[in-house]
């Protein structure tokens, strides 16, 4: 067990780019989680992949935003023609599902800090 | 809307000392409840966590949590505080009715003072 990993650590870009971040998650967890941090706060969620469904979308995330999970396995947060309030930090978080209608523990990464400039 | 409630940004106490941060929840259905810490430039990772059973539970690093359903609480104790400890901690809460989603608090720094 690695752990959950993420690539970039450090991101930083121009207003008006695109951005794509990477999510390895724990190896035999099949769901992944993406949020975002700024300082100060707890964790915003994002959205949430089981295997390689995206099962749900917060209301924060706007349509520059794009999350795939293609294969189950590692997962990819892309935003587009990005603006000074992307600025933060994006973590991921992975967990076994014990099943319908059970919590699981979510395991995260060390999260991608994004400044956009 | 459900909501979780750190009441204090920074605490500070003295290595050696005893510790506790407070962590409540708005009124809800069977919550799960989380403690996670996050030091400088670190994950988040997870301290301790009440799914049901004993009301007090023990967790990583020495710190242990007790679940009052009567006061909506789930705060987080240590006996004695290392300067090691010094970190951001975050009460974290799942309701049953709320799509299993997770719903943090703000968080709580703790500053260790030598």
């Amino acid at each position: 067990d690695t752990g959950v990993s993420q690539d970039p650590r450090h991101k930083i870009t121009k207003r008006g780019q695109n951005v794509t971040f990477r999510c390895d998650p724990i190896s035999e967890h099949n769901r992944l989680y993406w949020y975002r941090q700024t300082l100060g706060q707890g964790p915003e969620f994002l959205t949430y992949f089981q295997n390689e469904a995206q099962l749900e979308k917060s209301r924060l995330l706007s349509d520059r935003f794009s999350a795939e999970r293609p294969k189950g396995s590692f997962s990819t947060l892309e935003i587009q023609r990005t603006e000074q309030g992307d600025s933060a930090m994006y973590l991921c978080a992975s967990s076994l599902s014990l099943g319908a209608g059970l919590t699981d523990t979510q395991y995260f990464g060390p999260g991608t800090r994004l400044t956009v400039l | 809307a459900q909501s979780v409630t750190q009441p204090d940004i920074h605490i500070t106490v003295s290595e050696g000392a005893s510790l506790e941060l407070r962590c409540n929840y708005s009124y809800g259905a069977t919550p799960y409840l989380f403690w996670y810490v996050q030091s400088p430039g670190q994950g988040l990772q997870l301290l301790l966590k009440y799914f049901s059973g004993d009301t007090l539970v023990q967790g990583i690093k020495g710190f242990e949590a007790e679940f009052k359903r009567s006061q909506s609480s789930f705060n987080l104790r240590k006996p004695s505080v290392h300067w090691s400890d010094a970190a951001e901690y975050f009460c974290a809460v799942v309701f049953m009715d709320s799509n299993y989603q997770l719903i943090w608090g703000a968080g709580t720094k703790l500053i260790i003072k030598p």
